[in-house]
């Protein structure tokens, strides 16, 4: 069945730094491709989504790009800040015969940054 | 405009005891959706409602879980009875459409701890 691994955390950066977390996934259809936060205490919210292949997903300064190729949707930014940290999952839906919206989600990540 | 409400928020039982847990989506979601988050763990879908109508209950432990959705709107989850292994975090989700085009919407969730 269909599946999403994402990189295991947690991921521990300095404010301003670069960040990467993998996700990569495998899919018997065309699915769209989601990014979700979860800040502490609070539910979860899209953050960004691609529906179909070389897509570019954007919001906050963060971006992630369908890659058909390498099944793939690396989630990043440029330059991170402290209250970017949060739990990061990856999620795919399919879009072919059996689109029900449903999500599969990743295992998350978690990201800490300090100051 | 009101997210989708859950109660309670948090839930601590006896294993063999049972537990219900309630979810209000957004208003005109027609779809519904009930996640099971256990810790370090990605959300799994339990079950999917398209107004009061089950489209997916294929990961529903159905011998000791039950949800309806009367009239469309308000959802009730049940466990009965509880194992130690339901300790997890229960979410709900709306989306105006079952679609992977379609944001869902996600709840603050509810923690239930089995004991």
């Amino acid at each position: 069945g269909d599946s999403v691994t994402q990189m295991e955390g947690p991921v521990t950066l300095s404010e301003e730094a670069f960040l990467t977390i993998n996700c990569t996934y495998t899919a018997t259809g065309y699915p769209s491709l989601f990014w979700y936060v979860q800040y502490p205490g609070e539910g979860l919210q899209l953050l960004l989504k691609a529906t179909k292949a070389d897509d570019k997903g954007s919001n906050k300064g963060f971006e992630a790009t369908y890659r058909k190729e390498t099944t793939s949707f690396h989630l990043e930014k440029g330059s991170v800040q402290v209250s970017d940290s949060a739990v990061y999952f990856c999620a795919l839906s399919d879009q072919g015969s059996s689109n029900t919206g449903k999500l599969i989600f990743g295992q998350g990540t978690t990201l800490q940054v300090k100051p | 405009e009101a997210g989708v409400a859950q109660s309670p928020r948090y839930k601590i039982i006896e294993k063999r005891q049972s537990v219900a847990f309630w979810c209000n989506p957004i208003s005109g979601h027609a779809t519904l959706y009930w996640y099971q988050q256990i810790l370090g763990q990605g959300p799994k879908l339990l079950i999917q409602f398209q107004n009061n109508g089950v489209v997916d209950d294929s990961q529903l432990p159905k011998d000791r879980f039950s949800a309806e959705r009367l009239k469309g709107v308000d959802s009730t989850l049940k466990i009965q009875p509880a194992k130690l292994e339901d300790s997890a975090v229960y979410l709900c989700a709306s989306s105006l459409v079952a679609s992977g085009n379609y944001e869902q919407y996600f709840g603050p969730g509810t923690r239930l701890t089995v004991t």
